[in-house]
């Protein structure tokens, strides 16, 4: 059964870099059908895509956060990472990361537990 | 980029049937996936592709799609399906790119 778990701080200060990173079991991140993705929630909101990432490294990002966003891989790891910089209290959420089907119209069929990050100084 | 638009929340008796719907240009070129999501929980999937249900998800939830709207039904609504509900799909104006809708919240009375 495939697992997915971020981990990184719980607690960021303003107009610092947020970092989480994705460890992947159960299953190779090498694997051509799929992507890996971020997705994060503001507390009492919605769903929001910020960006997935191709085992060969291709990334392809939200336009709304492009400017501040990098999404990595090590396969040799087995996890992704999230790198998101210049941090403000609109970027408090749970960000989760997720296995999305690479087939059609991009199913998101695993996903970690998600781990809240709270910017504040 | 594209949008998908849900009502904010639809309410149901319990035992009756709901329809919930996702509305946007990408649905009419691609399928839609519902999730699930109840508080403090991850989204978990629940209908994927043509109408499709993982393992372990009852056979009261089924999907649709008709133009530009996909529907996620359920038939004979559970106390326990009270929850937020999420469609998605791919963008249709950016390839490789996710979108998702509002959400839904359903309850169930």
């Amino acid at each position: 059964q495939l697992q997915l778990q971020e981990s990184g701080p719980g607690l960021v200060k303003p107009s610092e870099t947020l970092s989480l990173s994705c460890s992947v079991s159960g299953g190779s991140i090498s694997s051509s059908s799929y992507y890996w993705g971020w997705i994060r929630q503001p507390p009492g909101k919605g769903l929001e895509w910020i960006g997935s990432i191709y085992y060969s490294g291709s990334t392809y990002y939200n336009p709304s956060l492009e400017s501040r966003v990098t999404i990595s891989v090590d396969t040799s790891k087995n996890q992704f990472s999230l790198k998101l910089s210049s941090v403000t209290a609109a970027d408090t959420a749970v960000y989760y990361c997720a296995r999305i089907d690479s087939s059609g119209y991009l199913p998101l069929d695993y996903w970690g537990q998600g781990t809240l990050v709270t910017v504040s100084s | 980029s594209s949008e998908l638009t849900q009502d904010p929340a639809v309410s149901v008796a319990l035992g009756q049937t709901v329809r919930i719907t996702c509305q946007g240009d990408s649905l009419r070129t691609y399928y839609t996936t519902w999730y699930q999501q109840k508080p403090g929980q991850a989204p978990i999937l629940v209908i994927y592709g043509r109408n499709n249900r993982p393992s372990g998800i009852p056979d009261r939830f089924s999907g649709s799609s008709s133009g530009n709207t996909a529907s996620l039904t359920i038939t004979g609504a559970q106390a326990e399906d009270e929850a937020d509900y999420y469609c998605n799909s791919r963008d249709s104006s950016a390839n490789h790119h996710v979108v998702f809708g509002g959400g839904t919240k359903l309850t169930v009375l």
